[in-house]
């Protein structure tokens, strides 16, 4: 069965870093593309970042380029997100989700999230 | 970047009848949009990919239809556990792959 785990979140203060983590496990882990989408509190969808099954392509949405850094495990089963310079906007439960074989998107399954709150 | 607009934001079906939600493109994606469905507390969960496949396990009361700007998704006869948010999002070309901004089926 494939399982998503994320871990990391919590309350931070405007401005500080915050670093996510999925734990994956079920499936052969380096073979397979896996992302981050968040959801502000009452609101819709947003992708986040990406990674190539390999970790060799990487891509952000513009709201993150610059700030987040995604990263990837293989040999731990491990997808890493590094988020600095955090705002209230980005207060959101935070998926890791991953794609089918060969692809980056869209996103079969899904892990439980975290909450990342940024408030003072 | 493509912009996906759901409608309506809000649907209200009886258990029993037939929903159908519409879900369209800024510009063409081909047909590579997905649906995903919601339900209150929970991750999303894939229902049809490549716009028209439905994804593992998903019932065949869940369809999808469509191609360049304009998809549906149809639940063709409602079932308790079908009332959610149900989000469309394009994977067409390179990022950002948008997500539409989701319709609330709820029970009327």
């Amino acid at each position: 069965e494939v399982q998503l785990l994320e871990s990391g979140g919590g309350l931070v203060q405007p401005g500080e870093s915050l670093r996510l983590s999925c734990a994956a496990s079920g499936f052969t882990f380096s073979s397979y593309a896996v992302s981050w989408v968040r959801q502000a509190p009452g609101k819709g969808l947003e992708w986040v970042s990406s990674i190539s099954a390999g970790g060799s392509n990487t891509f952000y949405a513009d709201s993150v380029k610059g700030r987040f850094t995604i990263s990837r495990d293989n040999s731990r089963n491990r997808v890493d997100v590094h988020m600095d310079r955090l705002s209230g906007a980005d207060t959101a439960v935070y998926y890791c989700a991953k794609a089918p074989r060969g692809q980056l998107v869209p996103f079969e399954h899904w892990g439980r999230g975290t909450l990342v709150t940024v408030s003072s | 970047e493509v912009v996906m607009t759901q409608s309506p934001a809000t649907l209200s079906v009886s258990p029993g009848e037939r929903a159908t939600l519409s879900c369209r493109a800024s510009q063409s994606v081909g047909n590579e949009l997905a649906w995903y469905q919601q339900q209150r507390g929970q991750a999303p969960r894939l229902l049809i990919y490549s716009a028209s496949t439905r994804a593992t396990g998903i019932p065949a009361r869940f369809s999808g239809s469509g191609s360049g700007t304009y998809f549906t998704l149809t639940i063709s006869s409602l079932q308790s556990e079908d009332f959610a948010v149900y989000y469309c999002q394009h994977y067409n070309n390179w990022p950002p792959w948008t997500f539409g901004q989701g319709t609330k089926v709820e029970i009327k």
